[in-house]
């Protein structure tokens, strides 16, 4: 079994809807980070979290730690934000990060 | 503070040749991270270096697998003997903390 679930693997929403991507961990953990991956491009860092909630212009993390669960939110969505997101924790015990599978994000026009 | 520099970007290799993939961390980075991700597959670790010293390569396959972080330079993932199952994406990550990681754009190896 996988240390970090996301769910939905794929996912279509029309351009302007509210997107929540969710990710569930079995580990604890120092931080959980979301991250963006754009199809044959490299990794970007969207957010890194320990506690509560973080607002970037239309992305929204936040994590419950009791839950152990995170949802990404992206409000507005617009066809730029297509793009595999993916869940990685970074556990108490060890120095790597472990992943989800990701969620594959298809914005239409 | 320019990224991490991966290269080469991209890199064909036959069966049997050996592959080199090179990472620069961060200026003022000291830990580094190589992560490989199979077609349709997520990331996963291979191993942790820091300057001169493997901290954790619990992700690397046994064989034909080795990394190192010299002293000066980059650090450097390679592969001897390449097969077809070793085609990915390779991605490295620096840090200065535990906690977050900054990726580099990745080494896309084919073999062939």
């Amino acid at each position: 079994k996988n240390e970090v679930e996301q769910s939905p693997q794929n996912l279509t929403a029309q351009e302007g809807e509210f997107i929540t991507i969710n990710c569930s961990y079995s580990v604890g953990i120092s931080a959980l980070h979301w991250l963006q991956q754009h199809p044959g491009g490299g990794i970007v860092s969207l957010f890194m979290l320990s506690s509560g909630k973080k607002k970037h212009g239309r992305l929204i993390a936040t994590i419950n730690i009791q839950e152990k669960h995170s949802s990404l939110h992206i409000t507005a969505s617009h066809p730029r934000d297509s793009a595999v997101y993916i869940c990685a924790v970074t556990p108490n015990t060890g120095n790597q990060f472990y992943f989800g599978t990701g969620t594959s994000l298809t914005v239409i026009p | 503070n320019a990224g991490v520099m991966q290269n080469p970007r991209h890199l064909v290799r036959r069966r049997g040749q050996e592959a080199r993939l090179r990472c620069s961390p961060m200026k003022g980075h000291s830990h580094v991270y190589w992560y490989r991700q199979l077609p349709e597959e997520g990331l996963k670790f291979m191993v942790y270096l820091q300057k001169e010293n493997i901290i954790d390569e619990s992700g690397m396959p046994k064989e034909r697998f080795s990394a190192e972080f010299p002293k000066e330079g980059p650090s450097i993932l390679r592969i001897q003997q390449v097969v077809r199952g070793d085609s990915a994406a390779y991605f490295c990550a620096s840090s200065p903390t535990l906690y977050e990681q900054y990726f580099g754009p990745g080494t896309r190896l084919t073999v062939t």
